[in-house]
């Protein structure tokens, strides 16, 4: 148990379908990130929010739409995705404290699209 | 463009052996840097990590190995253990900026019985 939690853990989902991913930490940090994993590739960076405000979105389309509504909630909304699109997501969270710290990640969610 | 790089995709070590994975890293404004591990269906779990200001940390059987000049990093697992097994992953951050950690692609580990 790492303090992040995710949101289902496993989704299949029609390219039509409108669907989110969740994630909520319990351990009082204030950056959150979303994270995609696909086979035999890194996990590539998606979006950044430093105090619920979003500071990075490495050039994903605007069929996902990240949401913070608060420093322990995060969610991903899924819209019109393509079967490319399937991958394990993954949330993490970190304390920004002027100095380095370690992400902490969730158990992800496996994301189908059919 | 790949930022964070680990050349090796697997490694077979015989248990009680020593593991040395190795990770090399291209913008000189990283300055933080992790070692996740991973099992299958889970998310990466924290290691150990070290600071651009130290070339050494160690914690228990792991220890991480920093050399800046050659913007190179390892860690070594010693004794390894059949639970080792697993996939690592090299992380790095620059602490200026948007705080973000840029990942590797992975090793595979497997420590033999």
């Amino acid at each position: 148990e790492t303090g992040v939690t995710q949101t289902p853990r496993h989704l299949v989902m029609g390219m039509t379908n409108k669907k989110s991913l969740k994630c909520e930490q319990h351990l009082g940090h204030n950056a959150m990130y979303w994270y995609k994993q696909s086979a035999k590739k890194p996990l590539e960076l998606m979006f950044v929010y430093n105090f619920k405000e979003q500071t990075e979105n490495n050039s994903v389309p605007s069929r996902f739409s990240p949401e913070c509504p608060n420093s322990s909630h995060l969610f991903l909304h899924l819209h019109t995705l393509q079967p490319e699109d399937s991958a394990l997501y993954l949330c993490a969270s970190s304390q920004l404290r002027g100095g380095n710290a370690e992400a902490f990640f969730g158990q992800g969610t496996r994301l189908t699209v059919v | 463009d790949q930022q964070v790089k680990q050349n090796s995709p697997s490694l077979s070590v015989q248990e009680g052996r020593i593991s040395i994975l190795n990770c090399d890293y291209t913008n000189s404004m990283f300055d933080y840097f992790l070692w996740y591990k991973k099992y299958p269906a889970e998310g990466p779990t924290f290691l150990i990590s070290i600071s651009s200001i130290k070339d050494k940390n160690e914690d228990g059987r792991f220890t991480v190995f920093l050399n800046k000049s050659a913007k190179h990093l390892s860690l070594h697992i010693v004794p390894s253990q059949p639970g080792d097994s697993a996939v690592y992953f090299c992380a790095a951050s620059a602490t200026s900026g948007t705080y973000k950690y840029i990942f590797g692609t992975g090793t595979r580990l497997k420590v033999l019985a």
